[in-house]
């Protein structure tokens, strides 16, 4: 099973709106990030987890809020967004090798429509 | 730094015609390399991938080689279907100065139409 899933699929939401995305992955995978994806362009990365703790913010703005529980699941917690923000928001995860800690292959999600209004 | 460079198309072929997307990357050391597939309104889907040197990835028909010399890992497909129309990416995972390699580094992406 290489499955990441992601709900919801289509999300609309006001600019004073308080949203949030989820993704779940099964394959043991101990990294796990976020992407932006804007139309006709390649994704972006914005938060990469590894073990469960935050490891890399690539400086996205704090309307933006990623958060782990555990091992398996990964939000995105969306606050006061503006349109600009609107985008497919895709979830990877991968493997983290023992010793040297690299990352994988990754496989991501089918992603989130999220359109700001 | 990392970075990808692949022809950017787009690219319109018939059925049963050969396919070649060329990529091209710089890097430190010694990458892995990634091809990535995305059907219209979906995420996107792992194709196919080379670890080292000389590796060949394939998949679905698609192929691709690992070409430390040239730096490459073309794309290539003897004969594509109407369902293989899609945005292919080619990605790489390079160690960065930090020796971390946790950042994907992709092309800019091919728009690939098949017609019947």
């Amino acid at each position: 099973d290489t499955e990441v899933t992601q709900t919801p699929k289509h999300l609309v939401m006001g600019m004073t709106n308080k949203k949030s995305l989820k993704c779940e992955q099964h394959m043991g995978h101990r990294a796990m990030y976020w992407y932006k994806q804007k139309a006709k362009k390649p994704p972006e990365l914005m938060f990469v987890y590894s073990y469960e703790k935050l490891s890399i913010n690539e400086s996205v703005p704090s309307r933006f809020s990623p958060e782990c529980p555990n091992s398996s699941l990964l939000n995105l917690h969306l606050h006061a967004l503006q349109p600009e923000d609107s985008a497919l928001y895709l979830c990877a995860s991968s493997h983290l090798t023992s010793g040297y800690q690299l990352h994988t292959e990754a496989f991501f999600g089918q992603g989130t429509r999220l359109t700001v209004v | 730094g990392n970075s990808v460079t692949q022809m950017e198309g787009p690219v319109t072929l018939s059925e049963e015609a050969f396919l070649t997307i060329n990529c091209t990357y710089t890097a430190t050391g010694y990458p892995s390399l990634f091809w990535y597939v995305q059907y219209p309104g979906e995420g996107l889907q792992l194709l196919l991938k080379a670890t080292k040197a000389d590796d060949k990835g394939s998949n679905k028909g698609f192929e691709a080689t690992y070409r430390k010399e040239t730096t490459s890992f073309h794309l290539e497909k003897g004969s594509v279907q109407v369902s293989d129309s899609a945005v292919y990416f080619c990605a790489l995972r390079g160690l960065n100065s930090g020796g971390s390699n946790y950042k994907l580094t992709f092309g800019k992406g091919t728009l690939l139409t098949v017609n019947p």
